[in-house]
């Protein structure tokens, strides 16, 4: 099965900016999920995403994070004021194709954003 | 909890041989997944067994599950360069909890 696809592969920003995570799944599935792996590290989950809302998140997934899906494709990781321990791999993943509306265990990765905190 | 710890950390082989990694874990699951990362990649999801099941077949992968010693084991036969890469256990529905990874090198 096809991947989703990230944007950008790597953004660097300034300690307290603002950064956007673009995620394009395939269209009109409804699970998605967003992950980071600090350099050297576990896998971490942050948030999952059930038709347009969240349907549970970790305790990293503070008030900082959001995530939204704007335009009814993109989906979007948003870090309101970064910092340096948010530099990481930032990975989206969506539900396999058990159909749209039904959530599988499998999951499938895009390639991730480095996400550097300068 | 952790959840998932892969052992070993790190294994390398020739091109060729078998390799085996393990996975433990600790609370109860319903099935449990192995992935695949290529350095600085996304993860690829490599195949699922499902808590019922003991042991799974797919190409050159072999996985088997115990869950009375929460375990489970991953074996790539005739290894190629090109399984050069990370490997992650994963258990969880929805909300997947990974291991620490094995770094497998395959040496030509």
């Amino acid at each position: 099965e096809p991947e989703v696809t990230q944007t950008p592969s790597h953004q660097v920003t300034q300690m307290g900016q603002e950064v956007i995570l673009r995620c394009v799944p395939i269209s009109n599935h409804l699970y998605f999920y967003w992950y980071r792996q600090i350099l050297g590290q576990k896998v971490e989950f942050l948030v999952s995403f059930y038709n347009n809302e969240i349907s549970e998140k970790s305790e990293i997934f503070d008030d900082q994070f959001s995530v939204e899906r704007p335009d009814g494709s993109n989906f979007t990781l948003k870090i309101r004021s970064t910092k340096l321990e948010d530099s990481a791999m930032y990975f989206c993943a969506r539900g396999s194709s058990g159909g749209p509306y039904t959530r599988t265990d499998t999951q499938y990765f895009g390639p991730g954003t480095r996400l550097t905190v300068l | 909890s952790q959840q998932g710890e892969e052992d070993p950390q790190a294994l390398s082989i020739q091109e060729g041989e078998n390799a085996t990694m393990n996975c433990s874990y600790k609370t109860s699951i319903n099935n449990l997944q192995w992935y695949r990362q290529n350095s600085g990649r996304g993860l690829v999801h490599l195949i699922l067994i499902r808590s019922n099941e003991r042991e799974k077949h797919s190409g050159r992968l072999r996985v088997t599950l115990d869950t009375s010693k929460k375990s489970s084991s991953l074996l790539i036969t005739a290894s190629r360069a090109a399984d050069t890469a990370s490997y992650f256990c994963a258990t969880g529905v929805g909300k997947l909890t990974f291991g620490t990874g094995t770094r497998l090198t395959i040496i030509p």
